[in-house]
């Protein structure tokens, strides 16, 4: 069982708005500002969309945008493409034990 | 341009070790830690431990503690991960990854292609 919790999965249509959301704790995503996204097409190596709660690395879409409140983060996907359909990660440093720890994953559908 | 080439598939019978390589280029290899992150087949992603390759410092997840050594090599700029006391529910593809730090943040922003490790009597 993943430390983070993510929906197992969220749909959309193309040219919609979709949001993934990522449970933790006051250990992890409450007390840092170190939560990654990741995006996982089938058989390939993830992808890192969002680091540091909210900012996008050198080359990925302003369509991806992440935010975080409390103990939960999210990522927005904004004008869904067919290509975004994925299985997408969060992660977070955590204070103490395995100091990383991943969301289960959620698979985007786009319609 | 950064790469991270991992070793090939490897098929290990339980009670065995496994050793992954990850070799780098495109970067100053000291100046990033590498992540080890497994996937069990149709699972998601799990941490296994970071090693430092400025100066060897390794974090391990608890889970992998006892059964898990990493390691690099600066001479090749490479890393290495071997797990031992295999067991069926090893059986994954496990990816090095470039730390964006030079500490654990969990913001890996280049990765290996994966190796596939099944474990099988």
């Amino acid at each position: 069982q993943s430390v983070l919790t993510q929906p197992a999965s969220v749909s959309g249509s193309p040219g919609q708005s979709i949001t993934i959301s990522c449970t933790g704790t006051s250990s992890d995503i409450g007390g840092f500002n170190y939560v990654s996204w990741y995006q996982q097409h089938p058989g390939k190596a993830p992808k890192v969309l969002i680091y540091e709660v909210s900012i996008r690395p050198s080359g990925v879409s302003t369509r991806f945008s992440g935010s975080k409140s409390g103990n939960t983060a999210s990522l927005t996907i904004s004008g869904l493409r067919p290509d975004d359909e994925a299985d997408y990660y969060c992660s977070s440093k955590k204070s103490s034990g395995s100091l990383v720890a991943f969301g289960g994953g959620t698979k985007l559908t786009v319609l | 341009q950064v790469q991270l080439v991992q070793s090939g598939t490897e098929v290990k019978k339980p009670g065995a070790s496994v050793r992954v390589s990850c070799k780098t280029s495109g970067y100053t290899f000291s100046a990033h830690g590498v992540s080890w992150v497994r996937q069990a087949p149709g699972q998601g992603l799990e941490w296994m431990g970071w090693i430092s390759a400025y100066n060897g410092n390794r974090i391990y997840a608890e889970e992998f503690q006892d059964r898990v050594t990493m390691t690099t090599d600066t001479s090749t700029s490479t890393a290495y991960m071997e797990l031992g006391s295999l067991r069926s529910d090893d059986t994954a593809v496990y990816y090095c990854a470039r730390d964006a730090a030079t500490v654990v943040t969990g913001y890996f922003d280049y990765w290996g292609q994966g190796t596939l490790v099944t474990v099988s009597s």
